[in-house]
């Protein structure tokens, strides 16, 4: 079974960007569609975005301006980058694969990653 | 964006009775490219990352217990448990994928009575 895990600084400056990777492991990251998810502490779920193997994206409007999403194959890795973060972006960040065969993204979140709490402050 | 909204917020169950939660989209999400809803089920325990209940409304991912079972279409869905077990605590979301961007209800929070 394909597990992911989160990898990145858990403490973040105001104002600067935030830089998570998730590592594919058991599964190759050709062929499916992985996304970005996020939860403040205590609060409910936030997609972010979601990237073809292609490299391809779709992100949430109320982040595009700052968000980029990265695929790179040949490490079976994808990356978040997050800019000028504030408080407001303190959150548990969790990487998901969007399920089905890869061609399509209307597929529910079939494999999680144990998330990484990152936390704004300065 | 569509809107998700979970009913109730919270709710508590007697072992082995069964539990509904319900979930209202603020639009269809009835895919008619292979006419079915685009509404999942997750179950979250604390300290852990969401874990694939129910897929396409009805389809119970592999490895769920048959005690969980997903109904419903167009904006209107439904979450039971037949037979509440210790181990369902948890706080349980549904999530559309049927437009971008992908939301989420706001979590009820199951707990026994």
């Amino acid at each position: 079974q394909v597990q992911l895990q989160e990898s990145g600084p858990g403490l973040v400056k105001p104002s600067e960007t935030l830089s998570l990777t998730c590592t594919v492991s058991d599964g190759s990251i050709s062929s499916y569609i992985w996304s970005w998810i996020r939860q403040p502490p205590g609060k409910g779920l936030e997609w972010i975005g979601y990237i073809f193997y292609s490299g391809s994206t779709n992100y949430n409007p109320s982040l595009k301006s700052r968000v980029t999403i990265s695929v790179d194959t040949s490490k079976n890795q994808f990356s978040l980058k997050l800019s000028s973060v504030t408080a407001a972006d303190t959150a548990v960040y969790y990487c998901a694969r969007v399920g089905g065969n890869g061609d399509n993204p209307r597929e529910a979140f079939d494999v999680w990653g144990q998330g990484t709490m990152v936390t704004v402050s300065s | 964006d569509i809107v998700m909204t979970q009913s109730p917020d919270s709710l508590a169950v007697s072992l082995g009775e069964r539990a509904t939660i319900n979930c209202k989209s603020s639009q269809s999400v009835l895919y008619s490219s292979n006419n079915q809803n685009c509404l999942a089920w997750y179950q979250q325990k604390p300290g852990q990352p969401p874990k694939l209940l129910i897929y396409w409304a009805s389809t119970r991912e592999s490895g769920v217990p048959d005690r969980f079972s997903g109904s419903g279409s167009g904006t209107d869905f439904t979450l039971t448990i037949s037979s509440l077990q210790a181990e369902d605590v948890a706080v349980y979301y549904c999530q559309q994928y049927y437009l971008t961007p992908y939301t989420f209800g706001q979590g009820t929070k199951l707990e026994i009575k």
